[in-house]
């Protein structure tokens, strides 16, 4: 069982607070790492998907780099807005021995932003 | 476009009763598959497919089984439904081959076994 792990599991913050949380998985048979945002009661939605060591990743307010040497990925959030609340899961693309690509998704960072 | 559609959206099982959650996916992805849910828990990965013939345990495979006949569809079956699998189950499908390849989720089926 791959281990990936995300912190912190929740999180609140102020409006107009920036934020960022941290993804962690293996560093060998990396293939790509995918953050996702999900809202309660909705499918998760792809945010980025990253796949070089030393990424970068922007998309409005909400950027991501990742480090795939060490083995994580961090998620930053500028000038947190009441529409950021949702739990931000990260997804760890792996190809196993058989040479499929298996993807491990973290408990996920579930944001909280307080108006 | 209707994506990843998942059937039912809601089902009540008894203890002992079998069923099978459908996904289809309209997009000619090799890559499906199911996850569950559990309150406070991130999505575990119960099967998945690489291609229609091919299919692999993930995380939590015990109590369920899958087919892959087609490229399309990529039914779960629960065998003999237990309480333990009262759960959120999620299909998803992917591209696969491309390291940029996005997961596309179905809306979720949320069930209980009582």
């Amino acid at each position: 069982i791959l281990n990936v792990e995300q912190s912190p599991q929740s999180l609140h913050v102020q409006e107009g607070d920036s934020t960022n949380f941290t993804c962690s998985f293996p560093s060998s048979n990396f293939y790509a790492l995918h953050w996702y945002r999900w809202e309660t009661a909705k499918s998760p939605e792809a945010l980025f998907v990253m796949t070089l060591n030393g990424d970068e990743k922007k998309k409005g307010r909400i950027s991501a780099t990742l480090n795939t040497k060490e083995g994580y990925s961090y998620l930053y959030i500028k000038g947190s807005q009441p529409e950021d609340s949702a739990t931000y899961l990260c997804a760890f693309r792996g190809m196993n021995s058989g040479g499929y690509q298996k993807v491990t998704f973290g408990i996920g960072t579930k944001l909280q932003v307080i108006p | 476009n209707a994506g990843v559609t998942q059937t039912p959206k809601f089902r009540i099982l008894k203890i002992g009763q079998s069923m099978t959650l459908q996904c289809a996916q309209d997009m000619n992805h090799n890559y499906m598959y199911w996850y569950r849910q559990d309150p406070g828990m991130g999505l575990k990965l119960i099967y998945y497919s690489v291609g229609a013939g091919i299919t692999d345990k993930g995380e939590v495979p015990n109590g369920y089984n899958v087919s892959r006949s087609t490229t399309e569809d990529f039914p779960l079956r629960l065998e003999l439904a237990a309480p333990s699998q009262t759960s959120v189950y999620f299909c998803a499908s992917s591209s696969g081959g491309e390291r940029l390849a996005w997961a596309f989720f179905g809306q979720g089926t949320r069930l209980t076994v009582v």
